[in-house]
């Protein structure tokens, strides 16, 4: 199954921009690169996702390396809301496996 | 905007005992997933469905079983409750279907399970 690779844990600061790194070696290439992102004692919401092209939307960037085996969330200004488990997600046909995530500090 | 509606909320449960864990969206969404999730760990995928009338397994499907009722319903069922099983339990829905993670995955607010 596929596995990506991401640190367990980073820190921002409020306002500034924080870029969440992952690796995913083993991905196809007919499969999406999904990001989510669960907050203490909620269910994982859903972030943004791309395919081979950088993703723009209201909550984030996605930035997908050339060769596809890397890929990087971008808060463009974090939040302390945005302190939460990041997931970046592999798919396989359309199910998602989840790695263990980045547990990120938003610091005042 | 209910999204995904999981129940119940909280569960215990005696060792051997049996219980239904219901999932319904309302978002028309095409497939439907179940995931544990134990304390400090990502999410596993237990069984999914990718279309009305379709169920397969996930990578932890021992000692569950699933419905997929209608295309809005689906349900995970424990025959004989085990600890092994306390977890917290995940439903979600896609407009994807089989082939592909065209679309983003909407989950339900979990339900907590504890065996004893």
């Amino acid at each position: 199954d596929a596995k990506t690779t991401q640190p367990n844990s980073m820190e921002s600061n409020e306002e500034e921009p924080v870029h969440l790194p992952c690796n995913h070696s083993t991905i196809s290439g007919t499969d999406y690169i999904h990001w989510y992102r669960q907050l203490p004692s909620q269910g994982p919401e859903y972030v943004i996702h791309g395919l081979t092209s950088n993703v723009n939307n209201r909550m984030a960037s996605l930035a997908i390396a050339e060769d596809r085996k890397s890929s990087t969330l971008i808060l463009h200004r974090a939040t302390l809301r945005d302190a939460a488990v990041y997931y970046c997600v592999e798919t396989s046909g359309s199910r998602l496996t989840f790695g263990e995530g980045t547990q990120l500090t938003v610091n005042p | 905007n209910a999204g995904v509606t999981q129940t119940p909320k909280f569960q215990v449960l005696k060792t051997g005992q049996s219980m239904t864990l219901q999932c319904a969206q309302d978002m028309n969404h095409n497939s439907m997933y179940w995931y544990r999730q134990d304390p400090g760990m990502g999410l596993r995928l237990i069984y999914y469905s990718a279309s009305e009338g379709t169920t397969d397994k996930g990578e932890v499907p021992n000692g569950y079983n699933v419905s997929r009722l209608n295309k809005r319903e689906f349900s995970l069922r424990l025959e004989s409750a085990a600890p092994s099983q306390t977890s917290v339990y995940f439903c979600a829905s896609s407009e994807s279907s089989g082939f592909a993670a065209f679309y983003g995955y909407t989950f339900g607010s979990g339900t907590r399970l504890t065996v004893v």
